[in-house]
Formats: C-alpha cells, sequence, structure tokens
C-alpha cells in the first residue's frame, strides 16, 4: 500500500559527527516532503522541506537530499549536537490534499 | 506572534465521558489541520477545516469523533463516549494557505482515558 517509513528506528551517533535519517516513500504523485523533529512532549517541528522539482536542499547544519528514481529521502545533520536529540519523522504531500502522511520516525541519541 | 496555541496540555476522562479539545490557529491562519499520534508512531491524519468548512475528514472515525472550526473562536475536536484506545496525543497545525504555506503545529494536547 502508499506509505511513508523509515529504514531505521533508532540512530545512536557521537556528539560532533554527522548524522543521516533515511525514509522511503511509494507514491510517485507526491510532491512536497517535510522533515520535523519532535522532542519528548512536544509538537512537531519543522526542520526542512523539498518539492519534488529539487534532488537537494541546504539549510543551517542540515540537508535534505530527494530521489526520486528510487523514491527515497534523507536528512544529514552535520556536526549533530546533544540538543538534536530528539525523534525524526518525514512527512510526504500528495497533490492538492491538504493533509500530510507521516512516517513512523527514527529516534536520534547523540552521545556526548 | 504567538503560535498554535492548544488547551488543555493534558486531559483526563473516565470512559464514556466527552472530551473537548481545543485549537487557536496562528494569527492569520484560516487552515486549520488536527491529528492523532499514538505512542511511538507518527502522526495520523484525521481532518482539514477552514473556517465554517470541513474540507477533508478522510481521516475521522466515522463515530463519536466530530470537528469544528467556528467563524468566531477555536477549532474543536470533540470525542463522545470515549474509550481506551481514545488515548494519544493529538495536535492541531494551522496555516495560512493550504499545507505548501507555513504549516505550524501546536504542543498537543494529550488525552489519558481511565
Amino acid at each position: 500500500g502508499e506509505s511513508v517509513g523509515l529504514h531505521l528506528p533508532t540512530l545512536s551517533v557521537q556528539e560532533g559527527d554527522n548524522s543521516i535519517i533515511n525514509c522511503a516513500y511509494s507514491n510517485s504523485a507526491s510532491d512536497y516532503f517535510i522533515w520535523y523533529k519532535q522532542e519528548s512532549g512536544k509538537g512537531p517541528q519543522f526542520i526542512i522541506d523539498i518539492r519534488s522539482n529539487m534532488d537537494k536542499r541546504q539549510g543551517q547544519r542540515v540537508t535534505v537530499l530527494l530521489n526520486k528514481t528510487v523514491k527515497h529521502l534523507s536528512l544529514q545533520i552535520a556536526a549533530t549536537q546533544p540538543g538534536d536529540s530528539a525523534v525524526y519523522f518525514c512527512a510526504e504531500n500528495r497533490g492538492s490534499q491538504g493533509n500530510l502522511i507521516f512516517g513512523k520516525g527514527t529516534k536520534l541519541s547523540v552521545k556526548p | 506572534n504567538a503560535g498554535v496555541m492548544q488547551n488543555p496540555r493534558h486531559l483526563v476522562r473516565r470512559r464514556g465521558q466527552e472530551a473537548r479539545l481545543r485549537c487557536s490557529p496562528m494569527k492569520g491562519h484560516s487552515h486549520v489541520y488536527w491529528y492523532r499520534q499514538l505512542p511511538e508512531e507518527g502522526l495520523k491524519f484525521m481532518v482539514y477545516l477552514q473556517k465554517e468548512n470541513i474540507i477533508d475528514e478522510s481521516g475521522m472515525p466515522k463515530e463519536r469523533f466530530s470537528a469544528e472550526f467556528p467563524k468566531e473562536g477555536p477549532s474543536i475536536l470533540r470525542i463522545q463516549q470515549v474509550v481506551r484506545g481514545d488515548s494519544a496525543a493529538y495536535f492541531c497545525a494551522s496555516s495560512p494557505a493550504g499545507v505548501n504555506y507555513g504549516y505550524t503545529f501546536g504542543s498537543g494536547t494529550r488525552l489519558t482515558v481511565v
């Protein structure tokens, strides 16, 4: 069925290392993707987004890569910090639909 | 500029009672979305509303759940005759013009049914 999913449920990295969180989607009609960070007890916080006419987009310490050929999305966090510890979700939007489809999430733990 | 405001933050209800969750969108936002999140899972879309209109309720359970976004006041998600399976975090998001523009989430209401 149509779904957005993540390859790894947990990821543990050393402070200062780079982190890569992956996401797969199955619907080629999806044209907008967002990465969210959710800390315990809080709502999802926007990190970065990308539209399907782009392959890469960079923000502050974060980069999102979109590979439409294999329907894969990744979030790269440079120089990971303890404050980056959270659950990360990818979400997709399909055409003009008003809702986001969320993946299950990856928990990122940063070791000092 | 206050963000999306949800209240209460925590709500405890006994089985069979009613739960009312409120969401005040960001200033200037006329689109509201409700999501439900079970522990250790991603958010699941429930309903999308604009002022006085339900645009998409494809994620809403057919019974006991309803939502409104009146001309004045916050959006309300109402759950009647709650059951233990309704225990979850309920998040509201708002945007000024659809999902692709400034989609912002509130801090959620954590509903516990005992």
